[in-house]
Order: C-alpha cells, then structure tokens, then sequence
C-alpha cells in the first residue's frame, strides 16, 4: 500500500460529460502529481500542485484542471470528454526533495462512450 | 527536454535466469535522479530501485540491480534469479530537481514487457 488513494477505482461516462477524479496524498507529502496512461502507453505528466500551487504543467488539455486544497488533497476536473480521454488516470505524491521517489496511487480507470 | 527511451517492447525470460532491460536517456544536466517502476496486471506503479546521478556504484536491491553508465546514459536493469511474479511492465524513469530547472517530476520511458515463463 502505497499511502495514496484514489477515487473512484472506475468510471464510465458519455462523451460531452464532465467528472472529477480525486486524489489523497501519502501523509506529510506536500506534492501531488497527475499522469495519464492511456491503452499500452506510457505515463503523460498532466500536472503538479505543490501545497496549493501549481507547480508544473504538462501536456495537459484546456478541458482538464486540477487544483490543491488546504488539506492537500488533490481534484483532476474532466470536463466535455471525448473518447480519446478513455484512460488510467494515476495520482503520485512525493515529499519536497527530488531524490525522493513517487509514490502512486492505484489510479483510477475512466471510460468515455 | 528530457527524454528516456526504453528500446525493447518485450522481454522473456525463464524462470530462475537472469534478464536486463535496457534504458537510455538525454540530458544536459548534471545532477538527476533515476528510477524503475514496476507496473504488474494489476496497474498498480511499484517503485524497484532507484539510482543517484553522482554515485557512481550502481544500485541494488535484493534480486534486482542497476548498470548506470553516466558518460553512456545508459540505465539498465537487471532481474536476477526471475520469477513469476516478476511478470510486469517495466518503466524507466528520470527526474531533476527544480534547482536545475526541472519541476521534480518523473519522466517515463514506454516501458518494456517482461513475460517469466516457467
């Protein structure tokens, strides 16, 4: 167990929807990181907050955002989907030292129809 | 940018042997971070090992190690005595620090598929 948590595990939705994925860090770890996996793909850096900032961005679509709390959790916001969004959506956190690993949650399977 | 590439789509192996995966990567930085996840049926991402840029012997971790060839950039991996479980898709991973410009987050290779065959 990691210490990252995802919700929810799946999600299917239509086309044109809009849903939010949603991200609780490892205890004490003020960085969260979103990616994109789509189908035998890769991980695509979407976007990282750093207690409350943004601190970096990646290929991420203007239909996405995400933002930080107070509490450090973390919201990725998909809105007008399109089918090619279909993916696992993997949230990581990390403490603030770059020799420090990602710790990833479980991620989360969104579906688009 | 950064960049990793990871040559080989597929491995096999057999069980009990050993097997490397290869990792190459492109940067002008001098100070970065590298890394293996391990990505099994279950989707879960699994860190394996991890290797300092500046340290110049190679990693270890119980069956798995490291070959880090700096001047080369050069990252492979090395499973030795593989098992089943083993199984999994493998990605390397590079990362530097937002002193040296970067954002701190990991850049991945497509990863490899490492089937253990009994």
């Amino acid at each position: 167990d990691s210490g990252v948590t995802q919700t929810p595990k799946h999600l299917i939705t239509a086309t044109g929807q809009r849903v939010t994925l949603r991200c609780s860090p490892r205890s004490g770890d003020l960085s969260v990181y979103w990616y994109q996996q789509s189908l035998d793909q890769g991980l695509q850096f979407l976007i990282q907050y750093y207690n409350g900032e943004e601190r970096a961005k990646g290929n991420i679509l203007e239909r996405f955002s995400a933002q930080q709390f107070p509490d450090l959790h973390s919201e990725l916001n998909l809105s007008s989907l399109e089918l090619g969004d279909s993916a696992l959506y993997f949230c990581a956190s990390s403490v603030t030292v770059y020799n420090s690993p990602l710790h990833f949650g479980n991620g989360t399977r969104l579906t688009v129809t | 940018a950064q960049t990793v590439t990871q040559s080989q789509p597929e491995m096999s192996v057999q069980e009990a042997e050993t097997v490397t995966l290869s990792c190459t990567y492109d940067t002008s930085e001098s100070d970065y971070y590298l890394f293996w996840y391990k990505q099994p049926p279950s989707r879960q991402m699994i860190l394996v090992i991890r290797q300092e840029a500046y340290k110049q012997q190679n990693a270890t971790e119980n069956r798995f190690s490291v070959n880090f060839q700096k001047a080369a950039k050069s990252f492979s991996l090395k499973i030795s005595d593989s098992q089943l479980g083993d199984a999994a898709m493998y990605f390397c991973a590079y990362r530097i620090p937002l002193t040296q410009g970067g954002s701190e987050k990991l850049v991945f290779g497509k990863g490899t598929k490492l089937t253990v065959n009994p």
